[in-house]
């Protein structure tokens, strides 16, 4: 069974910083891109990032661009997204998504909720 | 890339057929046809319902089909179900800039 775990959500200040992190299970991980998206209570969905099976490619969006940092362990079937600077704009429940081909996104992790908040 | 356009809300009785528009740019749309839907119920994950426009994921039902005309996508529910009551989204890929974006969702009501 495909399964998508995500952990290190938890209540930061602005301006702190966090590490989310993905295990995959039940499927070959590598080759595969890998992608983060994140909703805002009560908002849409916002993708901010992602990570091509290499790690060679990685693309994200303005509103997170020079303060998160998308990684990826092949080895150990994880992607990573280091959170810095965070701003409260940036308290949403994170999502770790398989994409299957071109944003086709078949599989999502539960979520984590990232509350920034003073 | 700009968020597309959905319409907020759509409803329907049983049985009625709905569609909801996803509209873009060309820079959005282009030549390819890398535009998926998702259906999100409260409080759980999003799931992939069509990919490539108009391709069905594994186990979703023919009463769920996609298009796209121009700069606008659409996804339409046949024979509309109470369990189909949900948030959809649309979501493309920007070839020229490798980056995607989704659309502003749109709240689907059974009457």
């Amino acid at each position: 069974e495909v399964q998508l775990v995500e952990s290190g959500g938890d209540l930061v200040q602005p301006g702190g910083s966090l590490r989310l992190s993905c295990a995959a299970s039940g499927f070959t991980f590598s080759p595969y891109t890998m992608h983060w998206i994140r909703q805002a209570p009560g908002k849409g969905l916002e993708g901010i990032a992602y990570i091509s099976t290499t790690g060679s490619t990685i693309w994200y969006a303005d509103s997170v661009k020079g303060r998160f940092t998308i990684s990826r362990d092949n080895a150990k079937n994880s992607v990573y997204l280091q959170m810095n600077s965070l701003r409260d704009e940036d308290t949403a429940v994170y999502y770790c998504t398989r994409d299957k081909s071109v944003v086709a996104f078949d599989y999502w992790g539960q979520g984590t909720l990232v509350t920034v908040s003073s | 890339q700009s968020a597309l356009t959905q319409p907020r809300s759509v409803s329907g009785s049983p049985g009625q057929s709905v569609t909801i528009s996803c509209t873009g740019t060309s820079r959005d749309f282009g030549d390819y046809n890398y535009v998926s839907w998702y259906q999100q119920h409260p409080g759980k994950a999003p799931k992939l319902i069509i990919n490539d426009v108009s391709k069905r994921s594994s186990g979703v039902l023919d009463r769920f089909s996609g298009s796209k005309s121009g700069n606008t996508a659409s996804l339409t529910i046949s024979g509309l179900q109470a369990e189909d009551e949900a948030d959809y989204y649309c979501c493309s890929y920007e070839v020229t800039s490798t980056s995607y974006g989704f659309g502003t969702g749109t709240k689907v009501t059974v009457l």
